[in-house]
């Protein structure tokens, strides 16, 4: 398998349950990242891994825990979610943390429901 | 705060016909960068502008960086069905290692 993948693909979960989303990048690049979509905001980053360290975390609740294990994998634990964060939830890779000119590799989105 | 916006949020027009969808900031960035984000997909890097007048040719799709790197367009020539998507900017933030996005242009091509 090439690329960037994430599963579950969509995800309806109740405010007190706990899930993990799953990204897995095949490239050999040295930095992932956590995104969020919603409808009606332009893309947010949400945290920065290079190298299995966090770089950056850009004020997300805490209800949101990365976890990034080796360089090609990175989970999103979620527990005690609220409605407003349903939101497509998007993994991405690059070869370094630039970020500037660097190009990121999207995976497809975990489309997440909070009832 | 460098922020980007994108005009217009939505359009909608005929197989054949040309647009232009705009990317505008009141910041200077160093480079900008174009995606297009297909629905149940993550977005896809088109191209990456980095000179000030820059224009770059994808087939049908021209690229350009305003002179003063503040703003950026898109131009596609005899839309086809397939350019129907959400088409995105993004530039990096100064000081920081990290990109900053445009709210998008959806944009749909009727057959």
């Amino acid at each position: 398998e090439t690329g960037v993948t994430q599963t579950p693909r969509h995800l309806v979960m109740g405010m007190t349950n706990k899930k993990s989303l799953k990204c897995e990048q095949h490239l050999g690049h040295n930095a992932m990242y956590w995104y969020k979509q919603s409808a009606k905001k332009p893309l947010e980053l949400m945290f920065v891994y290079s190298l299995e360290e966090r770089v950056e975390n850009n004020s997300v609740p805490s209800r949101f825990s990365p976890e990034c294990p080796n360089s090609s994998h990175l989970f999103l634990h979620l527990h005690t979610l609220q409605p407003e964060d349903s939101a497509l939830y998007l993994c991405a890779s690059s070869h370094n943390d630039r970020g500037s000119t660097d190009t990121q590799y999207f995976g497809p989105g975990t489309r997440l429901t909070v009832l | 705060t460098q922020l980007l916006e994108q005009s217009p949020q939505f359009l909608s027009i005929q197989e054949g016909e040309n647009l232009t969808v705009y990317c505008n900031s009141s910041s200077v960035f160093s480079s900008l960068q174009w995606y297009r984000q297909e629905p149940g997909e993550g977005p896809v890097l088109l191209v990456t502008v980095v000179t000030g007048g820059e224009v770059k040719k994808l087939k049908r799709l021209t690229f350009q960086f305003g002179d003063a790197r503040k703003d950026s367009s898109l131009h596609i020539t005899a839309a086809q069905p397939g350019d129907t998507g959400l088409y995105l900017c993004a530039g990096p933030i100064q000081g920081a290692q990290k990109l900053v996005f445009g709210q998008g242009t959806r944009l749909t091509i009727n057959p």
